[in-house]
């Protein structure tokens, strides 16, 4: 079983659509979550980080639940700009070590 | 300031031969690492390091070898380049992965063995 695994979609949504992606990890004891976000052929960049009480960040919500093991990301108002890879990562317990899901693509269209 | 800079961007080579792909940040981080990407896999770690001096096996690091002798350079060797090598390659470095910092990335070697 992979340690962190998405849906690799894509999801096609309309602009203005509400959409969702969730990612489920595999060892208990992993203490940091993240998403990130990679256009296609460019380097991934930070989104956000992922904390145990929730947060939001403009159109985008994301939260965890430790006792399912799962993260998800909630984006409101979808823009064309949204369109790209969103990536579930994970740090084990007492390493700084970033483990990368293999991505959920997100196509926005008109 | 440049951030993460990665050379070359693109790269043939052919299988048995060697190679250096160049990372350097110019941000004072500690962190650094070397990720491959290859299609349905995900970013895959292949070497770490805390800090000049200091380096750790991910993942994946058989065939590659790594260097910290500054805080700026992390150099990745590729030994003798294979077919299963072909993939894109993103070095990333930071004050601290595991926080709300992240990683910032290089723009990535697409590296190609033949």
């Amino acid at each position: 079983r992979k340690e962190v695994e998405q849906d690799p979609g894509p999801f096609n949504v309309p602009e203005g659509a509400t959409v969702a992606f969730n990612c489920t990890y595999s060892n208990s004891a992993s203490q940091s979550f993240f998403w990130y976000r990679q256009d296609c052929r460019k380097e991934p960049k930070l989104l956000m980080s992922v904390y145990s009480s929730g947060n939001e960040d403009g159109r985008f919500t994301a939260q965890l639940n430790r006792a399912s093991q799962y993260i998800s990301l909630l984006i409101r108002d979808s823009k064309l700009s949204d369109s790209a890879t969103y990536l579930c990562v994970v740090t084990p317990y007492n390493t700084d070590k970033l483990i990368f899901g293999t991505g959920t693509r997100l196509q926005v269209f008109p | 300031n440049a951030g993460v800079t990665q050379t070359p961007k693109f790269q043939v080579l052919k299988t048995g031969q060697s190679m250096t792909l160049q990372c350097a940040q110019d941000m004072n981080h500690e962190y650094m690492s070397w990720y491959r990407q290859d299609p349905g896999m995900g970013l895959r770690l292949i070497h770490y390091s805390v800090g000049a001096g200091i380096t750790d096996q991910g993942e994946v690091p058989n065939g590659y070898n790594v260097s910290r002798s500054t805080t700026e350079d992390f150099p990745l060797r590729l030994l003798s380049a294979a077919p299963s090598q072909t993939s894109v390659y993103f070095c990333a470095s930071s004050y601290s992965p595991g926080t709300f910092y992240g990683y910032t990335f290089g723009s990535g070697t697409r590296l190609t063995v033949v």
